[in-house]
């Protein structure tokens, strides 16, 4: 089972450049989300999305935006880079809603420089 | 306002060096308090779901207790494996979603 994905692992941009993070599971969630993970601070949920065709915002979601057209797929997409932006990405899922257990990629590491 | 704390920020143990890592919170309507571990370059993996105080579960060397006011993860007899980062959360917020604390990084020394 290869559970949550995410791609890239590892991503370098510059200012104003723009880049999608791509995210998958294969264990059926209809709850999936994004967390940006900084040094000294907690996961911070970004935005999130309890089925196909629904998505809602988090606590830290400008600059992002995200879609949910299938139930295996949450991409975040970046629309111009900034360097406050440079963090650590997680996406996750679970199969009972915002509240439940989460299972977490591996995260993709971001710089913008 | 909604809000996890959790201490220490880091704490070091020698093999063997029982001890316990705390959690508190104070959210408008506890609906369950969860315990992850983070290791260096991964994904927190999902250890504990608590749900009302009083609680308690086990896994191995760890034990996760609740109370109205705070969680405790408690590490008997730790090993070098057992170094990570902790990670508390709750969820108690009006959306719904996780709240997350900074986390403890425990260090074992052999």
């Amino acid at each position: 089972n290869a559970g949550v994905t995410q791609t890239p692992k590892f991503q370098v941009l510059k200012t104003g450049q723009s880049m999608t993070l791509q995210c998958a599971q294969d264990m059926n969630h209809e709850y999936m989300s994004w967390y940006r993970q900084d040094p000294g601070m907690g996961l911070r949920l970004i935005h999130y999305s309890v089925g196909a065709g629904i998505t809602d915002q988090g606590e830290v979601p400008n600059g992002y935006n995200v879609s949910r057209s299938t139930t295996e797929d949450f991409p975040l997409r970046l629309l111009s880079a900034a360097p406050s932006q440079t963090s650590v990405y997680f996406c996750a899922s679970n199969t009972g809603g915002p509240g439940g257990e989460l299972f977490f990629g591996e995260g993709s590491r971001l710089t913008v420089l | 306002e909604d809000q996890v704390t959790q201490s220490p920020e880091a704490l070091r143990l020698q093999e063997g060096e029982s001890s316990s890592l705390n959690c508190s919170y104070t959210v408008s309507g506890l609906r369950g308090l969860f315990w992850y571990r983070q290791d260096p370059g991964k994904g927190p993996e999902f250890l504990f779901t608590l749900y009302s105080a009083g609680e308690e579960k086990e896994k191995e060397r760890l034990k996760a207790t609740l109370t109205k006011k705070e969680s405790f993860l408690h590490i008997t007899a730790p090993k070098p494996e057992d170094s990570a980062t902790y990670l508390c959360a709750v969820d108690g917020g009006s959306q719904g979603n996780l709240i997350f604390g900074k986390g403890t990084k425990l260090s074992v020394k052999p």
